[in-house]
């Protein structure tokens, strides 16, 4: 059974610019959930999707915006990129739409590089 | 908000000793719990979890953990520490009852393990 997939592994972008992360989640799995990890901050959760609906949102910027497909795979977008996104983003699965302790899978993130 | 505390940013432990690290959260409601496993440029791994019933969880690779409630922690122990241990680790919580899937993570205890 495959595992999270998340594309592409390393990204290297410029300020200002923006940039689309994508994420398969395991085959089944309908809840999809981005983080985002830095050395300073450390992980924080930017939102969750289940069914394409957005159903949970964490304490970022409007720049950062998700949705997911009828086919439960995610994408999200972060627009007018500044050096402080740089960051490893990560994507989490889970089968079911949580409340019960679900465990989350998670993909091996994409290295986002602002310069 | 949900907040979770780990002791110690770094430990450093000798092959074969006790490894332990200390979690724990703020809320009144105990949440369920979660501890992850992250390796150099990999995502998370689930360890153990506690959800409901027996306090103290066993979990892959030797680990364990027991909550406590009067405590509001959820310590993390390995009696035997092996090389293959040295990695960085994240205790989560996940509200109860829960919208989502939204995890809150500690900021990471990162373990080195001597020869």
């Amino acid at each position: 059974k495959a595992g999270v997939t998340q594309t592409p592994r390393y990204l290297i972008k410029t300020r200002g610019q923006q940039v689309t992360l994508s994420c398969s989640p395991i085959s089944g799995h309908r809840s999809v959930s981005w983080y985002q990890q830095t050395p300073g901050q450390g992980l924080q959760f930017l939102f969750e999707y289940f069914s394409e609906t957005q159903r949970n949102k964490g304490n970022f910027p409007g720049r950062f915006s998700g949705r997911q497909f009828s086919n439960s795979r995610s994408e999200m977008n972060v627009s007018t990129l500044e050096l402080g996104d740089s960051a490893l983003y990560l994507c989490a699965s889970s089968l079911v739409a949580g409340g019960m302790g679900t465990e989350a899978f998670f993909g091996q993130g994409t290295r986002l590089t602002v310069v | 908000a949900q907040s979770v505390t780990q002791l110690g940013s770094h430990v450093s432990v000798s092959e074969g000793a006790l490894v332990l690290l200390r979690c724990n959260y703020s809320s009144s409601v105990p949440p369920y719990l979660f501890w992850y496993v992250q390796y150099p440029n990999q995502g998370l791994q689930l360890l153990l979890k506690y959800t409901t019933g027996a306090t103290l969880v066993k979990g892959i690779n030797g680990f364990e953990a027991e909550f406590k409630k009067s405590e509001t922690s959820f310590h993390l122990t390995k009696p035997s520490a092996h090389m293959s241990d040295a990695a960085e680790y994240f205790c989560a919580v996940s509200d109860r009852p829960a919208a989502g899937n939204k995890l809150t993570f500690g900021g990471g205890t990162r373990v080195l393990v001597k020869p």
